[in-house]
């Protein structure tokens, strides 16, 4: 049973550019969230998407945008890169019930630099 | 908002030994979980041990527990006969209920590196 993949696992950008990062759900899972994980930091919650609508959105710009796929794949994309935007890009996974969303699955993250 | 304070940025313990990392939060609600997470240098994160608010016994997984202090809002996890596979990064994290898919957001402390001596 695959758990939750992403892709790519590294990649180097120039500012100004822009970046797409893909992530498959563990089997069974239905529910895809983003974290950014800064150097020496905690993740910090990007947005979540449930039935390919974004249900929740951290306290991050318009640059950073995502999608979800019938086959409940993701996509976060981030536009205009700044420095900043360096960091661990994480997608966490899980099953929603119907009375509460599951334990979260980590994939094992997209490192991103910007230069 | 909620906030997940850990305020010891590393901590080192002798193989075998037993070892508390502590974390704090702060939340106005009643309900919600907890969460110790580790994360080794393959990066990716690991759930060690979650703790539903509303039980007031405290979670054991193996080596693992907690002691939760609702009431203080405390939540550290001791980890007993430590192992050299256990030096990471651990996050203590904070989730409200979701009742309508649209809450998977975890908010995570800053973490603490823990090493281990053989």
């Amino acid at each position: 049973d695959a758990g939750v993949t992403q892709s790519p696992t590294h990649l180097i950008k120039t500012r100004g550019q822009q970046v797409t990062l893909r992530c498959s759900p563990k089997s069974g899972h239905d529910t895809v969230s983003w974290y950014q994980q800064a150097l020496g930091q905690g993740p910090q919650f990007i947005f979540q998407y449930y039935e390919e609508e974004e249900r929740q959105r951290g306290n991050f710009p318009d640059r950073f945008s995502g999608h979800q796929f019938p086959n409940y794949s993701s996509e976060l994309n981030v536009n205009a890169l700044l420095l900043g935007d360096s960091a661990l890009y994480l997608c966490a996974s899980s099953r929603f019930t119907g009375e509460n969303t599951g334990e979260l699955f980590f994939g094992e993250g997209s490192r991103l630099t910007v230069l | 908002a909620q906030t997940v304070t850990q305020s010891q940025p590393e901590m080192s313990v002798q193989e075998a030994e037993t070892v508390t990392l502590s974390c704090t939060y702060d939340t106005s609600e009643s309900d919600y979980y907890l969460f110790w997470y580790k994360q080794p240098p393959s990066r990716q994160m690991i759930l060690v041990i979650r703790q539903e608010a509303y039980k007031q016994q405290n979670a054991t997984e193996n080596r693992f527990s907690v002691n939760f202090q609702k009431a203080a809002k405390s939540f550290s996890l001791k980890i007993s006969d430590s192992q050299l596979g256990d030096a990471a990064m651990y996050f203590c994290a904070y989730r409200s209920p979701d009742y309508t898919g649209a809450n998977s957001k975890l908010t995570f402390g800053k973490g603490i590196t823990l090493s281990v001596r053989p």
